[in-house]
């Protein structure tokens, strides 16, 4: 069974800090999504990275999938109260299946 | 265009009932997959469905079952309710086919929650 833990659990810190999020498996996947998801809203999707190694970054944050295609980190820079969320990676399992595994998640609350 | 729609919003139900919930893809996609989300497990795939057929399933029992209609539509059920399926329940749409997951970009709806009491 492929599972994906995230670290932290939870994060409250202050605006203008920075900060990181892990997300790893002992299982390759095909490749990874980070999405993120506010109160009462369905999850939205940040990214896709399918290369190992690979980095993307969306203004203030930065994607960066593991060499191996087990593991992912996300890096905020410079948080704001607007990052504020629940912040899930998503593994993407094509063997025999086609289908996306989630993590356990990181909620992140920015204080202002 | 249109964002995926799932309703109703929000459900109560008695233990031991059936429930039915829809979800509406975004027009043009042809991939509905299911979620189940709680704060213990988080998000949990129930299963997909594909041009009416599912093609993938997860690790849910029997009682949750799904269809998906000719356009596109589709329905999850869930029968004999228990109080541990109380959740947010997610639909997610996709063009994708078969072969391209990768770089596939699942679109959300807002979800079902459902309390079961």
């Amino acid at each position: 069974t492929q599972l994906l833990e995230q670290s932290p659990q939870f994060l409250s810190i202050q605006e203008g800090e920075n900060l990181t999020v892990y997300c790893n498996s002992s299982s390759v996947f095909s490749s990874l999504q980070w999405y993120r998801q506010e109160p009462g809203e369905g999850p939205v999707l940040l990214v896709t990275v399918v290369t190992g190694g690979e980095v993307k970054k969306l203004k203030r944050l930065t994607f960066q999938f593991g060499d191996a295609r087990k593991d992912s980190s996300l890096h905020i820079t410079a948080a704001q109260p607007g990052d504020t969320g629940l912040y899930l990676c998503a593994g993407a399992v094509t063997s025999g299946t086609y289908k996306y595994i989630f993590g356990t998640g990181t909620r992140l609350k920015v204080l202002a | 265009k249109a964002g995926v729609t799932q309703t109703p919003r929000y459900l109560i139900k008695t233990r031991g009932q059936q429930v039915t919930l829809s979800c509406s893809p975004i027009s043009g996609h042809r991939s509905v997959s299911w979620y189940q989300q709680t704060p213990g497990q988080g998000l949990q795939f129930l299963f997909e469905y594909f041009s009416e057929t599912q093609r993938n399933k997860g690790n849910f029992p029997g009682r949750f079952s799904g269809r998906q209609f000719s356009n596109s539509r589709s329905e999850m059920n869930v029968s004999t309710l228990e109080l541990g399926d109380s959740a947010l329940y997610l639909c997610a749409s996709s063009s994708v086919g078969r072969g391209d997951i990768m770089n596939t970009e699942a679109f959300f709806g807002q979800g079902t929650r459902l309390t079961v009491v």
